[in-house]
């Protein structure tokens, strides 16, 4: 079956730090990759999203590319701010209509 | 922009006691579905629905149940409550006769049991 794995946290940053959370995935043929981002007391809110390979997915400064060829969505930003404190869930879905298949979730906390 | 609304937000129940929650999807969405989210958990898949149809089941127990309205609102019911259902209850939609996957999550129901 799919699965998804992340790098366990929390993580821990300074403001201004470069942030890389891993991710890894099994499926068969061509899932659709997501960045899913859960802030304190709130739901899930879409990040970013890569449907083919060597897509790269983008929004706020987060950047995550879809290697085929290493089963990997690694989530990016440059420069982390105190307000990207949450917690980051790295899922997949292999067909449209499908259920998500989430990782284990990775606790950022950023501080000033 | 609309988005999945999910009512009630907080619900506190007794064991052995029943519970309903709904969900509202966005705007002509064609597909809900609705996963449970344990203390420190990943959110796990329960069911889903097309077109009011059930299209997929995963880990719901026997003890809830769901159905998708003629206006596309869905409920998900939960009988004999255990301790352990106590969760954050999201519901999503997608419009996927567009192509489009994308999980749009409400911002869930608090679940607990005593």
């Amino acid at each position: 079956g799919n699965s998804v794995t992340q790098m366990e946290g929390p993580v821990t940053l300074s403001e201004e730090a470069f942030l890389t959370i891993n991710c890894t995935y099994t499926a068969t043929g061509y899932p659709s990759l997501f960045w899913y981002v859960q802030y304190p007391g709130e739901g899930l809110q879409l990040l970013l999203k890569a449907t083919k390979a060597d897509d790269k997915g983008s929004n706020k400064g987060f950047e995550a590319t879809y290697r085929k060829e290493t089963t990997s969505f690694h989530l990016e930003k440059g420069s982390v701010q105190v307000s990207d404190s949450a917690v980051y869930f790295c899922a997949l879905s292999d067909n449209a209509g499908n259920m998500l298949t989430f990782g284990g979730g990775t606790r950022l906390m950023v501080k000033p | 922009a609309a988005g999945v609304i999910q009512s009630p937000r907080h619900l506190i129940k007794e064991k052995r006691e029943t519970a309903t929650l709904k969900c509202y999807p966005i705007p002509r969405h064609d597909t809900v579905y609705w996963y449970q989210q344990g203390p420190g958990q990943d959110p796990q898949f329960l069911i889903s629905f097309y077109e009011k149809m059930q299209s997929d089941k995963g880990s719901i127990p026997d003890r809830f149940s769901a159905q998708q309205f003629s206006d596309y609102h869905s409920e998900l019911n939960m009988s004999s409550l255990e301790l352990g259902d106590s969760a954050l209850y999201f519901c999503a939609s997608s419009l996927i006769k567009s192509g489009q996957e994308t999980q749009y999550f409400g911002p869930g129901t608090r679940l607990l049991v005593l």
